[in-house]
């Protein structure tokens, strides 16, 4: 398994600021991932963040509103930027380990307010 | 549309009792499948997954089911505690798409003591 600290854990921002999550693994991954979850949805990829290189996003998330960082194999960073109300989520840090990286571990979630 | 879809969004079940829930996906390539439980103002937590190769597998109270050509799953828990009580969320992911997790829109379970 893997132990993931995700700071900050909750946050109220005003709109049209940025906010940056922090991820920390207890070991090195190669792949780490950022979810969304919206109020009384699941969980929908926003994008896929590998060291060395530039994150991959899902349909419908871009770089210039998500940036992520990737500077080393046990850190990764995701900013919401100009936020709006609708921004307003729980972001969740993952990465996958095992065999053939198929099982996922997740952070306990960044709970954002925009207002 | 919903590649992953959990049909019944909360589910309540006498304590000691047998939870099922129920998961079903669209897409074809989905060959690897997960239940999380997250409880409020946490992460989902990783509890059981199975490849397309088996159709059960099982650890501990959890046993998750596996219909191939019904493209369904289900998770059993036996005997239900209060302590299951979370909302279940179904994942797929297929091997040729890397590690994409699709998730369902999750099942509230409510065991009651």
């Amino acid at each position: 398994s893997a132990v993931i600290s995700q700071k900050p854990s909750r946050d109220i921002c005003q709109r049209g600021t940025s906010l940056t999550i922090q991820c920390q693994v207890d070991s090195q991954v190669t792949m780490m991932f950022w979810y969304r979850q919206q109020p009384g949805q699941s969980l929908t990829l926003i994008a896929t963040a590998n060291q060395g290189s530039e994150a991959t996003y899902e349909s419908g998330f871009v770089i210039d509103k998500f940036p992520i960082s990737r500077p080393n194999l046990t850190f990764s960073t995701l900013t919401v930027s100009n936020m709006s109300p609708e921004d307003s989520s729980i972001y969740l840090c993952s990465v996958a380990i095992g065999h053939l990286n198929t099982e996922a571990f997740f952070g306990q979630g960044t709970r954002l307010t925009v207002v | 549309d919903q590649q992953v879809k959990q049909n019944s969004p909360s589910l309540s079940v006498q304590e000691g009792r047998i939870s099922i829930l129920n998961c079903d996906y669209t897409n074809s390539m989905f060959d690897y499948f997960l239940w999380y439980k997250k409880y409020p103002a946490e992460g989902p937590t990783f509890l059981i997954s199975i490849s397309s190769i088996k159709d059960k597998n099982e650890d501990g109270r959890f046993t998750v089911f596996l219909n191939k050509s019904a493209k369904h799953l289900s998770l059993h828990i036996v005997p239900s505690q209060p302590g299951d009580s979370a909302v279940y969320f179904c994942a797929a992911s297929a091997s040729n798409y890397g590690q994409n997790f699709v998730f369902g829109p999750g099942t509230r379970l409510s065991v009651l003591p």
